[in-house]
């Protein structure tokens, strides 16, 4: 089935290692997401892309960068994860760039557990 | 910046009908969205209003008064598969959307 897919699906993490997060899209969307999404506060934007080769800030996005090479992948890394880091990540894409115009597409989500 | 309420949680009776509301406060204003998401899943599109008034489709409808900076979500006939959290989420006029904390409804036999 076409969609979203994220890797790992799972994973804890010491304080201080770096880890990335990955994502790969196949429905050729121009837009995508980074969420996390923590108990009581919601989906929150850390980083956005409206098409290959750009990226942007969302309203989360320190200690996290990601970059767009491509249109189909869009990863997701922390240079030296911290205990708040721990939280569930979602990535998402829409067919059109930014959010205005497109539902959006979520994928499974990755729990990440800092400690 | 967006603010975005909706209530946390709402319990209700398999056949009966829930509302869920959602109170927004936003600098500007091009479109809401409510997603469903299930315990442990990613979230899904439910509907999409960016005009006054009521879009229905099958048992989920969901309401729109940009004026009052208010929407609703109502779900008829409900179905223990209905138990699940409610997102609204609003595009600001920045173009960024913002998600509310969601609703968590509790659907018991």
């Amino acid at each position: 089935i076409a969609g979203i897919t994220q890797a790992p699906t799972s994973q804890i993490l010491a304080a201080g290692r770096r880890m990335t997060l990955r994502c790969t899209q196949d429905m050729r969307h121009n837009a995508m997401y980074w969420y996390r999404q923590d108990l009581g506060l919601g989906l929150r934007l850390i980083h956005y892309s409206n098409t290959a080769g750009t990226t942007g800030k969302g309203e989360v996005p320190d200690g996290y960068s990601v970059s767009r090479a491509n249109t189909d992948d869009f990863p997701l890394t922390l240079a030296s994860a911290v205990p708040s880091q721990t939280s569930v990540y979602f990535c998402a894409s829409s067919e059109n760039r930014g959010h205005a115009t497109g539902e959006l597409f979520f994928g499974e989500g990755s729990r990440l557990t800092v400690l | 910046g967006q603010n975005i309420d909706q209530p946390t949680e709402m319990t209700a009776t398999e056949g009966a009908i829930v509302q869920i509301n959602c109170t927004y406060q936003t600098s500007g204003f091009n479109g809401l969205f409510w997603y469903q998401q299930h315990a442990g899943e990613a979230p899904t599109f439910l509907s999409y209003n960016v005009l006054d008034g009521l879009e229905e489709k099958g048992r989920f409808s969901s309401f729109l008064s940009r004026s009052k900076g208010y929407s609703y979500l109502l779900l008829k006939e409900l179905q223990m598969k209905d138990s699940a959290s409610y997102l609204c989420a609003v595009i600001g006029g920045d173009y960024k959307l913002s998600f509310g904390a969601g609703t968590t409804v509790t659907v018991r036999a």
